[in-house]
């Protein structure tokens, strides 16, 4: 069945360190790959995506790409900054793909934590 | 600019009472949901819906009911209450089945002792 595995965490960093949080999926067909982020104490908000291989989804510094070969939608941003601290989420959408597990796949989430 | 509001935000059961959590959306989404988030697990389906008078089990249905009798609704209802089911729950909604974006309240955490 379809999945989605993403690196544990907590993530530890200092402000302008590199970030990147691995995920790697298992689908059949061609699924839509997603970043949610969850600020403390919110509900969570799509931070970006990629409908299709080699495509780059991007937004807020964070840039993420669909490959294919690897079966993985790492999420990176060249700069961390204490304002990013949160959950990340990857996920994804395997077209007409229904029952139990909804629309959406969601990985158990990676927490960043960003230190001044 | 509401979005997807769910009321209460926090509330404490005791074992075996029973409470409605309640959903409500303005963006005019066909398509409704209800998670479960616990530590560490990420996010679990409870219920669905993709039309007024359509819903549908998810994952982890045992414990919990829906209804949808209009578009804007989705509450869930929890019977018998059980510590299995202290959690923090989440509404969200969306235009699309395949577009994959999903837009969510701000959480409901619901404690059993």
């Amino acid at each position: 069945g379809n999945s989605v595995t993403q690196m544990e965490g907590p993530v530890t960093l200092s402000e302008e360190a590199f970030l990147t949080i691995n995920c790697t999926y298992t689908a059949t067909g061609y699924p839509s790959l997603f970043w949610y982020v969850q600020y403390p104490g919110e509900g969570l908000q799509l931070l970006l995506k990629a409908t299709k291989a080699d495509d780059k989804g991007s937004n807020k510094g964070f840039e993420a790409t669909y490959r294919k070969e690897t079966t993985s939608f790492h999420l990176e941003k060249g700069s961390v900054q204490v304002s990013d601290s949160a959950v990340y989420f990857c996920a994804l959408s395997d077209q007409g793909y229904g029952g139990s597990q909804g629309n959406l796949i969601f990985g158990k989430g990676t927490k960043l934590s960003v230190k001044p | 600019n509401a979005g997807v509001t769910q009321t209460p935000k926090f509330r404490i059961l005791k074992i075996g009472q029973s409470m409605t959590l309640q959903c409500t959306q303005d963006m005019n989404h066909n398509y409704m949901y209800w998670y479960r988030q616990d530590p560490g697990m990420g996010l679990k389906l409870i219920y669905y819906s993709v039309g007024a008078g359509i819903t549908d089990k998810g994952e982890v249905p045992n414990g919990y009911n829906v209804s949808r009798s209009t578009t804007e609704d989705f509450p869930l209802r929890l019977e018998l209450a059980a510590p299995s089911q202290t959690s923090v729950y989440f509404c969200a909604s969306s235009y699309s089945w395949t577009g994959g974006e999903l837009f969510f309240g701000e959480g409901s955490r619901l404690t059993v002792l």
